[in-house]
């Protein structure tokens, strides 16, 4: 069936240093792919995404490219700061976009200053 | 605030009971989604619901139910209550009955004890 793995965490960064998550997925069809963050006693929020292959999903600094080769979404920020600690979850819908999101288990960010 | 309200924040029962989580969609929103978070299975997709009917289930257990109102929220109800059901219980929706995006509620805290 359809999956999502992601680098496991946590992952420890001081401020201003560069991140990347990886993420690779399995998935029928054409997947659209997700990144969205939880914060701390929230819900999870879209961060970003991207619906087909070679498109680059970003929003405040976070980008992702669709690698349809490599089945990858990996998330990277050129200068991490501590607002951005939190648990990031990589997602995929099958099937352009038809089917229920599909989580990686996530990988939780703690950047220190 | 998402738009998504979730009620209630927390809930604690003891075993064998049974209890009912609501979710109330983001105005607009006709599909409902119901996630399951635990620090060792991460998000498992539950069901989703369309305008009132049951469109996807995943890996929903047969103690557990669900379903949509015609004024769009949603009730999961969860019985016979095991120790292993204590998780985070996420609500979701979205404009459309595809995965294009969603918004999250910010849970239902449920301890079995």
């Amino acid at each position: 069936g359809d999956s999502v793995t992601q680098m496991e965490g946590p992952v420890t960064l001081s401020e201003e240093a560069f991140l990347t998550i990886n993420c690779t997925y399995t998935a029928t069809g054409y997947p659209s792919l997700f990144w969205y963050v939880q914060y701390p006693g929230e819900g999870l929020q879209l961060l970003l995404k991207a619906t087909k292959a070679d498109d680059k999903g970003s929003n405040k600094g976070f980008e992702a490219t669709y690698r349809k080769e490599t089945t990858s979404f990996h998330l990277e920020k050129g200068s991490v700061q501590v607002s951005d600690s939190a648990v990031y979850f990589c997602a995929l819908s099958a099937n352009s976009g038809n089917t229920p999101l599909v989580f990686g288990k996530g990988t939780r960010l703690s950047v220190i200053a | 605030d998402s738009g998504v309200t979730q009620t209630p924040k927390h809930l604690i029962t003891a075993t064998g009971q049974r209890v009912t989580l609501r979710c109330s969609p983001r105005s607009g929103d006709l599909s409902v989604y119901w996630y399951q978070q635990s620090l060792d299975q991460g998000l498992q997709f539950l069901i989703q619901y369309y305008n009132g009917e049951e469109r996807a289930k995943g890996n929903i257990l047969e103690r557990f139910s669900a379903q949509q109102f015609p004024d769009l929220h949603s009730e999961l109800n969860l019985s016979s209550l095991e120790l292993g059901d204590s998780a985070l219980y996420f609500c979701a929706s979205s404009v459309s009955r595809t995965g294009s995006g969603y918004t999250f509620g910010s849970g239902t805290r449920l301890t079995v004890v």
